[in-house]
């Protein structure tokens, strides 16, 4: 299975937003609302950031939005703030009953 | 709170089999989806390795699948992965997970474990 396709680095200035793109297939991103995001800081976990496409988890910031428009699925961050700075990742489940990750955005606040 | 760890050997030498287990406390992982596996080769993305209910049923990367077997023993709250024949292509930082609302998202992760696979 192919890694989802997401661009390899996103920047904005404070207080700014950005949008991460993860760009699949029909047998994956576009087929299913089972995309999730999440952020890794250096040397840490990843954190869930957004599931089924939309959805927060309890507690995380209204910062982080999620959408997907056929094949690709989008991850805006709202008024950017300094420790908005990691790299981000998306994942999708596929239709072989798998999960694939997207490649990864390093994402700078400038 | 729920914590996972990871823990099995940090060096493993090529063709040899990688093996991997991981403790969770605060939750039962007779609870809910599937357990998840999951790598990250140093300085590189994230790739999904596998999952497994708590039944002993499983989900593969099909990349990986022939050489990969994963359990779950619920008495000790563990599940475990192995991983046969390894090559240096399989050093990585290696992550179990918690699935959060479907087998597909994972909300708990453990810190992570570096296995080098070198002679």
């Amino acid at each position: 299975q192919s890694a989802l396709t997401q661009p390899a680095s996103v920047s904005g200035s404070p207080g700014q937003s950005i949008t991460i793109s993860c760009t699949g297939t029909s047998s994956d991103v576009g087929g299913y609302d089972y995309v999730s995001w999440y952020q890794q800081y250096p040397g840490k976990a990843p954190k869930l950031m957004i599931y089924d496409v939309r959805y927060r988890p309890s507690g995380l910031s209204y910062r982080f939005s999620g959408s997907k428009s056929g094949n690709t699925a989008s991850l805006t961050i709202s008024g950017l703030q300094a420790e908005d700075e990691a790299d981000y990742y998306c994942s999708s489940y596929t239709s072989s009953s798998t999960l694939v990750f997207g490649t990864g955005t390093k994402v700078t606040v400038l | 709170q729920v914590q996972l760890q990871e823990s099995g050997p940090g060096l493993v030498k090529p063709s040899e089999t990688l093996s991997l287990t991981c403790t969770v406390s605060g939750y039962s992982i007779s609870s809910g989806y599937y357990w998840g596996w999951i790598r990250q080769p140093p300085g590189k993305g994230l790739e999904w390795i596998g999952s497994v209910y708590h039944s002993g049923n499983t989900y593969y990367n099909p990349s990986l699948k022939s050489r990969l077997t994963m359990s779950v023993d619920t008495s000790k709250n563990q599940f475990s992965l192995k991983l046969t024949s390894v090559t240096a292509a399989d050093t990585a930082v290696y992550y179990c997970a918690r699935p959060y609302s479907s087998n597909w998202n994972f909300d708990s992760w453990g810190q992570g474990t570096l296995v080098t696979v070198s002679s």
